[in-house]
């Protein structure tokens, strides 16, 4: 089956500075990528996705870049803020009728103010 | 906009108890998914029904089933609690049809399971 890992898993950054995160999937035909943001006791939410026929996506402050050769996606936060503070979650899955997601073990980042 | 619902949010059972976690999902999603995460941990993939159909099947023991019902709601029976089922339980649901996004996954917010 898939396995994801991510890196780091506690990154602290100053507010205003760039936050990367890294995922490596190991199951070649996954094919969506999201990433979910999750704080205390509250629901993973969807902050961003790409699928595998694209290379990079951007939504203001968000962007994520995917590797398929190197089975690698990365998630960059600019301009962080406080309220970025959170546990964040990249996945995979096959899309298909079934679509598991596979979750990486989560990065906790902490922006100071 | 509906979202996932889930009830109870809450739930406090003894060890060897059962228990029913129900979710329902936003209108129209056809597939529903169920998420178990420990404290610390990242969510692991239960079970998925499509149509009413299991899907996939993930680290769902044997001691827990699920169904989807014929209005698309479905519920998680788990039996002989064990400590370690303690975890929050997520729902999930997607849809296939009409201009919704075929992967993007919607989580509840979710089942606080505790085990005494």
């Amino acid at each position: 089956g898939e396995n994801v890992e991510q890196h780091p898993s506690t990154l602290s950054v100053q507010e205003g500075d760039s936050a990367v995160i890294k995922c490596t999937y190991s199951d070649s035909a996954s094919n969506y990528f999201p990433w979910y943001k999750q704080e205390l006791g509250k629901r993973p939410q969807l902050i961003i996705d790409i699928r595998s026929n694209v290379g990079e996506k951007k939504d203001q402050r968000i962007a994520v870049t995917l590797n398929k050769t190197a089975k690698h996606f990365s998630l960059h936060i600019t301009e962080t803020q406080p309220e970025d503070s959170a546990v964040y979650f990249c996945a995979a899955s096959r899309n298909n009728a079934g679509n598991m997601l596979t979750f990486g073990g989560g990065t906790r980042l902490m922006v100071k103010p | 906009a509906a979202g996932v619902i889930q009830s109870p949010r809450h739930l406090i059972k003894e060890k060897r108890e059962t228990a029913t976690l129900k979710c329902y999902p936003i209108p129209r999603h056809d597939t529903v998914y169920w998420y178990q995460q420990g404290p610390g941990q990242d969510p692991q993939f239960l079970i998925s029904f499509y149509e009413k159909m299991q899907s996939d099947k993930g680290s769902i023991p044997d001691r827990f089933s699920a169904q989807q019902f014929s209005d698309y709601h479905s519920e998680l029976n788990m039996s002989s609690l064990e400590l370690g089922d303690s975890a929050l339980y997520f729902c999930a649901s997607s849809s296939r049809i009409g201009d919704l996004d075929l992967d993007e996954q919607f989580f509840g917010p979710g089942t606080r399971l505790t085990v005494l």
